[in-house]
């Protein structure tokens, strides 16, 4: 099964702007890409999920080129509380179905 | 609206034990997942259900790990016995239909959190 990967961690100054991305080269046609925040002895937390191009909600925007192996998660002006790790979540292509693949994580730090 | 719900939220028990955690998902969604996060990596899907069925059980450890939706609404995880390697935060999730198509959104409950010394 096709890995889903992220970078392992992110260093930002409050008010920065961060872009978090993830690979996906072998994900299911018909499936939507999902962004999850996780804090510290939570569940992860819903961010933002879009299909291709841009989407923007009142917290990120999510970037999806065209061919769909890539998303990037932007989060404008980030604060402190921001810090946590980000995890998105695809349907990767296994022949027979789709199946949901989280991917490796990306642990944001923001600093003052 | 209420959210995915779990019990207990924090467990320790002794190895060869056995340990069971519950989940009431969210009114209305046919669709309940249990994942399994090991400290430090993503979740990992154990089981699917579609409203009282497995759609996908195929990282299940069934020597050890089973679960059940008997009426389609909550479920139940068992482990027995349990191992220390199964140390871990299992997280239950919810949708009103299962995977991503269609922009289906997966929302997850704050986790049970297990210990195995």
């Amino acid at each position: 099964l096709a890995k889903t990967t992220q970078p392992i961690s992110m260093d930002s100054y409050e008010g920065q702007e961060v872009n978090i991305t993830c690979s996906h080269n072998n994900i299911a046609t018909n499936d939507y890409i999902t962004w999850y925040q996780q804090f510290p002895s939570q569940g992860p937390r819903f961010i933002i999920q879009g299909y291709k191009t841009k989407v923007t909600n009142e917290v990120a925007s999510l970037f999806i080129p065209a061919d769909r192996k890539s998303s990037t998660l932007s989060l404008p002006r980030v604060s402190l509380s921001d810090t946590a790790v980000y995890y998105c979540l695809v349907g990767i292509n296994t022949g027979t179905a789709s199946k949901l693949t989280f991917g490796t994580g990306t642990r944001l730090q923001v600093t003052l | 609206e209420a959210g995915v719900a779990q019990s207990p939220r924090y467990k320790i028990i002794e190895k060869r034990q056995s340990v069971a955690f519950w989940c009431n998902p969210i009114s209305g969604h046919a669709t309940l997942y249990w994942y399994q996060q090991i400290l430090g990596q993503g979740p990992k899907l154990l089981i699917q259900f579609q409203n009282n069925g497995v759609v996908d059980d195929s990282q299940l450890p069934k020597d050890r790990f089973s679960a059940e939706r008997l009426k389609g609404v909550d479920s139940t995880l068992k482990i027995q016995p349990a191992k220390l390697e199964d140390s871990a935060v299992y997280l239950c999730a919810s949708s009103l239909a299962g995977g991503l198509n269609s922009g289906n959104t997966i929302y997850f409950g704050e986790g049970s959190w297990l210990t195995v010394v």
